[in-house]
């Protein structure tokens, strides 16, 4: 089936350590995102691509890095410069046109201790 | 993107209709209202979408005002599963590049 795959489910890092989440899709769709959710909050754009190795920052990018060298895979590092990086983590593709929206995946919830 | 403003939460018994009500006033022709809804700990699901007509699903029904400014997402017979919280989302995605802005949405609770 098609879909998009994160992975881990969960993970646990200490402070000061970069930590990097999977993000595959098989749905060849053009454009994947990353999203951040804090609790009881909406969600908050950290990047997105359109194409294969070109991204844009989201509106809040600042402590992350993305790379898109494959048309399926989107992986996020949050750095050790992400004051709060404690968080579910969601990747999404969509077409790149067209109104039929977007995929997410099932998540990533990070924990930084 | 045009803003919009949703109802913090709402109730709704099993077995009727949720209506969600959605106001998006600053709407450009070229937008699109699109509904999401979040059960706890998932990703996000697409339900429907609309641009001026009134849409239908096997989720759900879309109702869009004819000035355009608000609209309604409708789950005919609600069911305990669909207890989520529910984004109104508006966007360009129909003729340009789809990055969506999702708020704190609805909190839809179905109880017995």
């Amino acid at each position: 089936d098609g879909g998009i795959t994160q992975s881990p489910k969960y993970l646990f890092r200490k402070e000061g350590q970069n930590v990097t989440l999977s993000c595959e899709q098989n749905l060849n769709h053009d454009a994947m995102y990353w999203y951040r959710q804090d609790p009881g909050q909406g969600l908050r754009l950290i990047y997105y691509s359109q194409i294969v190795n070109d991204f844009q920052k989201g509106d809040i990018a600042e402590g992350y890095s993305v790379s898109r060298e494959k048309k399926e895979s989107f992986p996020l590092t949050v750095t050790s410069a992400q004051k709060n990086p404690t968080a579910f983590y969601l990747c999404a593709s969509s077409i790149q046109k067209g109104a039929y929206g977007y995929t997410f995946g099932s998540g990533t919830r990070l924990t930084v201790v | 993107d045009a803003k919009t403003t949703q109802p913090t939460s709402m109730d709704c018994a099993e077995g009727r209709a949720a209506n969600l009500p959605c106001n998006h006033s600053t709407i450009s022709g070229n937008e699109y209202v699109y509904w999401y809804r979040q059960i706890h700990s998932q990703g996000p699901q697409y339900i429907i979408h609309g641009l001026k007509n009134n849409e239908t699903n096997e989720m759900a029904s879309l109702i869009i005002t004819e000035d355009r400014k608000s609209s309604t997402l409708i789950l005919p017979h609600a069911t305990l599963r669909d207890t989520a919280v529910y984004y109104c989302i508006v966007n360009a995605g129909g003729t340009s590049y789809g990055k969506l802005t999702f708020g704190q949405g609805t909190i839809l609770t179905v109880h017995p």
